[in-house]
């Protein structure tokens, strides 16, 4: 099965800073690869899809690139409200495994 | 508006038996196939099982391959997890999500608020 590997697990940053986290798959995924968001306490929420596909609603200031196996959640000026941790998920076939997270804090 | 609510968790001993639903409304459930997927206190997000909208196709985690089976009654648009020989590890807050087409090959769009199951002697 494929592995999905999430880097870094934690970051703390200033508002207003530009946070990258990225998801490596053990093989290549085209760009069947999903983001999420879960703040503490609530359920997941879609972000991005085929990799750079903003889901609707979703503030500008996330993005997503990469395909095949290197993939990146960018956000551009993080504010208060996007503390939460970040997962990835690839889902070209099952299993449709997830990336250990990204904890996202502010400084 | 797509809703779908989870019911079934509970407390259960190592061993034991536990049957979890899904009950959808707000979209056509046939065409959508839909996923289990659990998180462990304190822990990370874990894909457990997938069926296509017409239930004829179904995928599992390994960690749970034979022991848990999933269903649907696409009459009813209730979907099913039947978990058997459960183990601590099984602990978790158990998720119903809907993909975004009739294949489990997708993202998960619209998911429920989760059914917490504990297994404890």
């Amino acid at each position: 099965d494929i592995q999905m590997t999430q880097s870094p697990s934690s970051l703390f940053a200033s508002v207003g800073d530009r946070v990258t986290i990225t998801c490596r798959a053990s093989q290549g995924i085209n760009n069947y690869l999903a983001w999420y968001q879960q703040k503490p306490g609530k359920v997941p929420k879609l972000l991005i899809f085929a990799a750079s596909t903003l889901q609707s609603g979703v503030p500008s200031r996330f993005s997503g690139s990469g395909s095949g196996t290197d993939f990146a959640l960018t956000i551009s000026s993080l504010q208060p409200e996007d503390v939460a941790t970040y997962y990835c998920q690839k889902y070209n076939s099952a299993p449709l495994t997830f990336g250990g997270g990204t904890k996202v804090e502010i400084k | 508006e797509v809703q779908v609510l989870e019911s079934g968790g509970g407390l259960v001993q190592p061993g034991g038996s536990l049957r979890l639903s899904c009950a959808a409304s707000g979209f056509t459930f046939r065409m959508y196939a839909m996923s289990w997927v659990r998180q462990a206190p304190g822990k990370g997000l874990e894909w457990v099982s997938g069926i296509s909208g017409s239930g004829g196709t179904s995928n599992y985690a390994d960690t749970v391959k034979g022991r848990f089976t999933i269903s649907r009654d696409n009459s009813k648009n209730t979907l099913f997890l039947q978990m058997n020989s459960l183990r601590d590890e099984d602990t978790a807050l158990y998720y119903c999500a809907k993909s975004e087409n009739p294949y489990i090959g997708s993202n998960l769009r619209d998911w429920g608020q989760g059914t917490l199951v504990t297994v404890s002697s």
